[in-house]
């Protein structure tokens, strides 16, 4: 079974750029998630997609970051201007449905620098 | 909001040793999960271990184990018999049990903020 898919694998911008990260989930999966990872925390969720609507975006900074999920399938996360601060691992997970004990697959991530 | 702290910023072990993560949480709920993922620097998370929150015996998987204390809500992960491939950034990790019934959260992954170990030859 393919994992989740996540391009690019890394990506350098200058601030007030604008970046676009791409997620693939695990095949039959209904919720998708993206997390922010900052170098030495924990990842932190910032959107939570249930099929292709939005059920969790309280932690999204929705003025610079926007994400859709298109048909219920892949999925797109934008920063539009980037920030210094935005510098951060961006990880894509997937559950065959949210909450009780179905386990989130995790992709490899998206390591963004700006500059 | 439920908050998950992890103390131990490194840790070290000799390779075959054992060695323990400590993880404490806090919340308000009853039912929930409890998850240690390893993270190395390839960035792939990878679950190890995961803990409900109503079952009493505590989750093994080979030669990982946790000792989970509902009461002090802590949440520790042993590892014996350590080898190199284990060296790796963990984290703690909490989630509502409440899913597709209710809760505003459900779902949703909250993290400390990790240990790196090291695993010594």
């Amino acid at each position: 079974e393919a994992g989740v898919a996540q391009s690019p694998r890394y990506k350098i911008i200058e601030k007030r750029q604008s970046v676009a990260f791409w997620c693939n989930p695990i095949s039959g999966h209904a919720t998708l998630y993206w997390y922010q990872q900052i170098l030495g925390q924990g990842p932190k969720l910032l959107i939570q997609f249930q099929n292709n609507g939005v059920v969790d975006d309280s932690q999204l900074p929705k003025d610079r970051f926007s994400a859709e999920r298109l048909k219920g399938v892949d999925s797109t996360l934008k920063i539009q201007p980037a920030k210094l601060e935005d510098s951060a691992v961006y990880l894509c997970a997937s559950s065959f449905l949210s909450g009780g004990s179905y386990e989130q697959y995790f992709g490899p991530g998206t390591r963004l620098t700006v500059t | 909001a439920q908050t998950v702290t992890q103390s131990q910023p490194e840790m070290s072990v000799q390779e075959a040793e054992t060695v323990t993560l400590s993880c404490t949480y806090d919340t308000s709920e009853s039912d929930y999960y409890l998850f240690w993922y390893k993270q190395p620097p390839s960035r792939q998370m990878i679950l190890v271990i995961r803990q409900e929150a109503y079952k009493q015996q505590n989750a093994t998987e080979n030669r990982f184990s946790v000792n989970f204390q509902k009461a002090a809500k802590s949440f520790s992960l042993k590892i014996s018999d350590s080898q190199l491939g284990d060296a790796a950034m963990y984290f703690c990790a909490y989630r509502s049990a409440f899913g597709e019934a209710g809760g505003t959260s459900y779902g949703k992954l909250t993290f400390g903020q990790g240990t790196i170990l090291t695993v010594h030859p």
